[in-house]
């Protein structure tokens, strides 16, 4: 069972916005950084979102995260076929002292 | 062109022991933290340990504190994960993965991962 709770899926048509939770506590997402992770079919993680909001040089714009609380979001607007993959938000534990990451979101692009 | 590339994954007994590999390349290996992380087949990700880019600190997950040991050869540009006492439950993909201290330490780079699997 992960540390950090999301949904198991979540769904739009080409061109809807998607938004993905992530639910943690305050070991976790409340007093540390969350960073978001997409991994498409049958390959490595990607670095979507850093620091709560930020995005790598190179990702679009379409995705966007926040953080209030013990809980974060990423959004996906204009949803395209090629978003279809999994996305885990990830976060410092202090409790653990270590690395959480939460149990993915599925997105599919009807 | 910046790149990590993982091996040493394969078969293995339970109670058995493996050491994985990531050679890195296209960047100054030396500065920078180093993860691994894994994903059971068809499951999420799963932290499992980092060092510091000198190799003077090193954490753990609870799953595999006291089995595993992370190491780094700065002057080989070689990551080392050696996993001890294996069980059903290390079988995954095991991911190596460079954190940036520009994107606040997120994992910028991972390797294609490396399988391993515990089974008698």
């Amino acid at each position: 069972q992960s540390v950090l709770t999301q949904p198991p899926s979540a769904s739009g048509t080409p061109g809807q916005r998607v938004t993905i939770s992530c639910s943690g506590s305050t070991s976790n997402i409340e007093g540390n950084f969350v960073y978001w992770y997409q991994q498409l079919p049958g390959t490595a993680p990607k670095l979507l979102v850093y620091k709560n909001n930020q995005r790598p040089s190179g990702v679009p714009d379409r995705f966007s995260g926040s953080k209030s609380g013990t809980s974060a979001s990423l959004a996906i607007s204009g949803l395209r076929s090629e978003d279809e993959a999994d996305y885990y938000c990830a976060a410092w534990d202090d409790s653990l002292s270590g690395c959480v990451f939460g149990s993915g979101t599925k997105v599919t692009v009807l | 062109e910046v790149q990590l590339v993982e091996s040493g994954g394969g078969l293995v007994q339970p109670g058995g022991s493996l050491r994985l590999s990531c050679a890195a390349s296209g960047f100054n290996f030396s500065d920078y933290w180093m993860h691994w992380v894994r994903q059971a087949p068809g499951k999420g990700l799963v932290w499992v340990s980092r060092i510091k880019s000198d190799g003077t600190t090193t954490t753990y997950a609870d799953s595999v504190k006291g089995r595993f040991t992370i190491s780094r050869d700065n002057a080989k540009n070689i990551l080392h994960l050696q996993m001890r006492s294996l069980r059903a439950e290390d079988t995954a993909v095991y991911y190596c993965a460079r954190a940036r201290v520009t994107y606040y330490y997120g994992l910028d780079v991972w390797g294609q991962g490396t399988t391993v699997t515990v089974s008698s």
